[in-house]
Parts: structure tokens; C-alpha cells; sequence
């Protein structure tokens, strides 16, 4: 069926280095991609969001990068703080849903090692 | 401005029960969307409202039912529950219908024993 994967599932940084999070998605009409952060409790926070027509974005230490034709989105965090310790969720527009909602991929669980 | 706000936020019910869970949306949001998040995973799409109506189902069975009010506050009623019900119930407001710029609540912890 129509999904998002999500890789990888746990992720390991020290404080200052880089995190990549990689999604891949089968919808080729797929438009719309957000990326949430959630904390422990708390409902799903976006971060940042890319639309089909644009290649790259970015806000200060967060940047997400869309490759339409490999069907694939990332998410890069830079100078990685404890307080990036989250579980981070890729989404799409798909098709299963008449891309009226989201459909989530399986998340990321980053620590960020002070 | 005032963000999504859900209420109960902890609920424990028996297998069989009904339950009703209610969201207020993002002031001058027009469209809800009810997604499941069980534990570990990632939230799945239940329904969303538009302009009182239902604007899209995911894959959930009819005992999910849903209402949105003249205000475009919503609930979110499950008949019936399983145990496998248990999640986190999460409502997401936008201002128009679609996918588009969703904002979440922080959820409703359901249990059902």
C-alpha cells in the first residue's frame, strides 16, 4: 500500500554534531511534506514543511531536502543541543487518504549526548 | 491566540464502553482531522472535518464517529472500545481542508482494560 518509510529508527549524536533522518514515499503525487517533533507526552510539534515545487529549505539549524524524482525527503539538524531529544516524524500527502491528511512514518528516536 | 486544546487528557474505560473525546481547534482554524497513535508508532489518520462535515476517513472501523460544531470544535466518539483502542488520541486543526499546516494537541491517553 501507499506509505512512508522512515530510517533510522534511533539515533545517536554528540551535542554539536549533525543528525540526518530519511524518508522515502511510494505516492509520486505526494505534495505536501512536514516534519513533527514530539517530546515525551506531548502531542506531535511542527518543525518544518516542504512543498513539492521547492528543492530545499531551511531555518537556522534545521533544513529539510526533497528529491521528487527518487521519491525521497530529509531532515537535517545542525550544532545537534540536548534539547533536540525527540522523537521525529516524517509525513506525507498519500493518496490512500484522497490527500486530505497526513500519513506518518514509524519515527525517529534521537538522543542528543551532552 | 489560543493553540488546539483537547480534553479529557487520561481516560480509562472497559472493553464495550463508549467514550467521547473533544478538541477545540487553533482560533480561525475551519478543519479538524482525529489521528490514533498507539505506542512506538507513528499517528494514523482517523477522519477529519470540514465545515461540519466529514472531509475524509482513514481505515477505521464505523464505531469511530465524529461531529464538528458551529464553532468548529469537534469530537471524537468510539462505541464499543477494544483493548487494542488504547492509543493516544490526537486532533490536528488547519485552516482549510486538506493536509496542509496541521497543528496537534497534546492528546488524550485512552487505556481501555
Amino acid at each position: 500500500g501507499e506509505n512512508v518509510e522512515q530510517h533510522p529508527s534511533t539515533l545517536s549524536v554528540q551535542e554539536g554534531d549533525s543528525a540526518v533522518i530519511k524518508c522515502t514515499y511510494s505516492d509520486s503525487a505526494s505534495n505536501y511534506f512536514p516534519w513533527y517533533k514530539q517530546e515525551l507526552g506531548k502531542g506531535p510539534q511542527l518543525i518544518i514543511d516542504i512543498r513539492s515545487n521547492v528543492g530545499e529549505k531551511k531555518d537556522q539549524r534545521i533544513a529539510v531536502t526533497l528529491n521528487k524524482t527518487a521519491k525521497h525527503f530529509s531532515l537535517h539538524i545542525t550544532e545537534t543541543q540536548p534539547e533536540d531529544s525527540a522523537v521525529y516524524f516524517c509525513a506525507g500527502t498519500l493518496g490512500n487518504t484522497g490527500r486530505r491528511a497526513l500519513t506518518f512514518g514509524s519515527g525517529t528516536r534521537l538522543q542528543v549526548q551532552p | 491566540e489560543t493553540g488546539v486544546t483537547q480534553s479529557p487528557t487520561h481516560l480509562i474505560k472497559t472493553r464495550g464502553q463508549q467514550v467521547t473525546l473533544r478538541c477545540s481547534s487553533q482560533s480561525g482554524h475551519n478543519t479538524v482531522s482525529w489521528y490514533q497513535q498507539a505506542l512506538g508508532q507513528g499517528p494514523q489518520f482517523i477522519f477529519q472535518y470540514y465545515r461540519e462535515e466529514e472531509n475524509g476517513r482513514g481505515n477505521f472501523p464505523p464505531r469511530f464517529s465524529g461531529l464538528q460544531f458551529p464553532n468548529y470544535s469537534s469530537e471524537l466518539n468510539v462505541n464499543a472500545l477494544e483493548l487494542d483502542d488504547s492509543a493516544l488520541y490526537l486532533c490536528a486543526s488547519s485552516l482549510e481542508r486538506g493536509p496542509e499546516t496541521q497543528y496537534f494537541g497534546p492528546g488524550t491517553r485512552l487505556l481501555v482494560l
